[in-house]
Order: structure tokens, then C-alpha cells, then sequence
């Protein structure tokens, strides 16, 4: 079936380290995106990509880097220099402009920095 | 700037009804979305209603728009347990279409 997958569900980080987290999609969307929840804050943009080899810097996009090397993949590296890491991160993709313009999501990656 | 606007929380007696509201500003929303997030999962879109639609009605569910307010609800008849999850409330704005989030309302539905 097609969908998002995101990787690791759980990760643990210790404070000064860089950790990478995956989103791979079989939709054949062009758009993808990643968001951070944190209780009470609802859903916030870090980074989105419209097309393979471009992407763009969210609302909260300091500490965070992202490639896009092909359309199944966008990874998201959380960086030592992301003061609050822990939190909960979703991965979602678009499809064209055709469609109505919802999201599709991933299942979330816990990132929990010790 | 564009912001949308939900009640935290709401509580409801199994078999109820149930309705979430939510507020938004830009009245160029052409998609206005309703997502549900379980504990610990991704988002899952519920609906959706265009912005020529006043009403649409899915099963359960039951999607009201008023533009001339700005206010879309979301009413979902006879509430099962298995319905407590957080409703989040979207709208795309501006010409790029980026969606702007409300903060989720969280849904628990008591027995």
C-alpha cells in the first residue's frame, strides 16, 4: 500500500549530538514536509520541499537541516545546535495541485534528548 | 498573518454528539480540512469541504462552513470511546496554499 514511513519511532539523543531522522513516500508526491508538535502548540513548519533537489526553511527552521536528494526521501538532521530537541516530529507529503491539497502524514518520530 | 483558532478540550458522554469548533482569518481559503491524531500517531485526514460548500455530511461526520463568519465546525453524531483523539483544524491561505494549523482540540469521550 502506499504511504509515508517515518524512522526510528523512538530515538534517544544525548545532548551535542547530530541524529537524522527518515521519511520515505510511495505516494509519487512532489511535496514534502516536516513539522515539529510539542504539547499545547499544535503543529509548526521546520522545513518543506516542493520539488526534488529545492526546499525551503519553515517557521521554526534554526537547529534543523534537510536534502532532497530524490522524491521518495526527505530526511531531517536535528542539529546540536537545536536548543529544545525533544519532541515529537511528523513527516507529511502533497500531492499536485490538482488535488484538494491535503496532507498526507507519517506515524511520527519521538526524539528525546538526555 | 493568517491564524486559525480551536477550544483546547471537550468533553462529551458516549453516544452524544459532539461538536469542535474552529475560527479562521483568511477569507481566501479554498480547502478547509479536518485531521483526527491518536495518542502517539501521525495525523489522518477526517474530511475536507471546499469553500463554495455550506455543509457535507460523511457517515458520522457533519462539516459546517459559514465564510461570511469564517467559522467551520465539526459535529460527529452518536460518539464512541474510540473517537478521543486530538480534531485539528486546517486551512490553506495565501497563493502558495501553505496550510495553517489550529492547536487541536482534545476530544475525550467518557462512558
Amino acid at each position: 500500500d502506499g504511504g509515508i514511513t517515518q524512522s526510528p519511532k523512538y530515538l534517544f539523543r544525548k545532548e551535542g549530538q547530530n541524529v537524522t531522522l527518515s521519511c520515505e513516500q510511495n505516494l509519487n508526491h512532489d511535496a514534502m514536509y516536516w513539522y515539529r508538535q510539542d504539547p499545547g502548540q499544535g503543529l509548526r513548519l521546520i522545513y518543506y520541499s516542493q520539488i526534488v533537489n529545492d526546499f525551503q526553511k519553515g517557521d521554526i527552521a534554526e537547529g534543523y537541516s534537510v536534502s532532497r536528494e530524490k522524491k521518495e526521501s526527505f530526511p531531517l538532521t536535528v542539529t546540536s545546535a537545536q536548543k529544545n530537541p525533544t519532541a515529537f516530529y511528523l513527516c507529511a507529503s502533497r500531492g499536485g495541485i490538482a488535488n484538494t491539497g491535503e496532507l498526507f502524514f507519517g506515524e511520527g518520530s519521538r526524539l528525546t534528548v538526555l | 498573518g493568517e491564524d486559525v483558532e480551536q477550544s483546547l478540550f471537550l468533553s462529551v458522554r458516549e453516544g452524544d454528539s459532539s461538536v469542535i469548533n474552529c475560527t479562521y482569518t483568511d477569507s481566501s481559503s479554498t480547502y478547509l480540512y479536518w485531521y483526527k491524531q491518536e495518542p502517539g500517531a501521525g495525523l489522518q485526514l477526517l474530511t475536507y469541504i471546499f469553500s463554495n460548500m455550506d455543509m457535507k455530511q460523511d457517515q458520522r461526520l457533519t462539516v459546517l462552513l459559514n465564510k461570511k463568519d469564517k467559522h467551520l465546525s465539526l459535529r460527529i453524531a452518536d460518539t464512541q470511546t474510540g473517537d478521543s483523539a486530538i480534531y485539528f483544524c486546517a486551512v490553506n491561505a495565501g497563493n502558495n496554499r501553505k496550510l495553517i494549523w489550529g492547536l487541536g482540540t482534545s476530544l475525550a469521550v467518557n462512558p
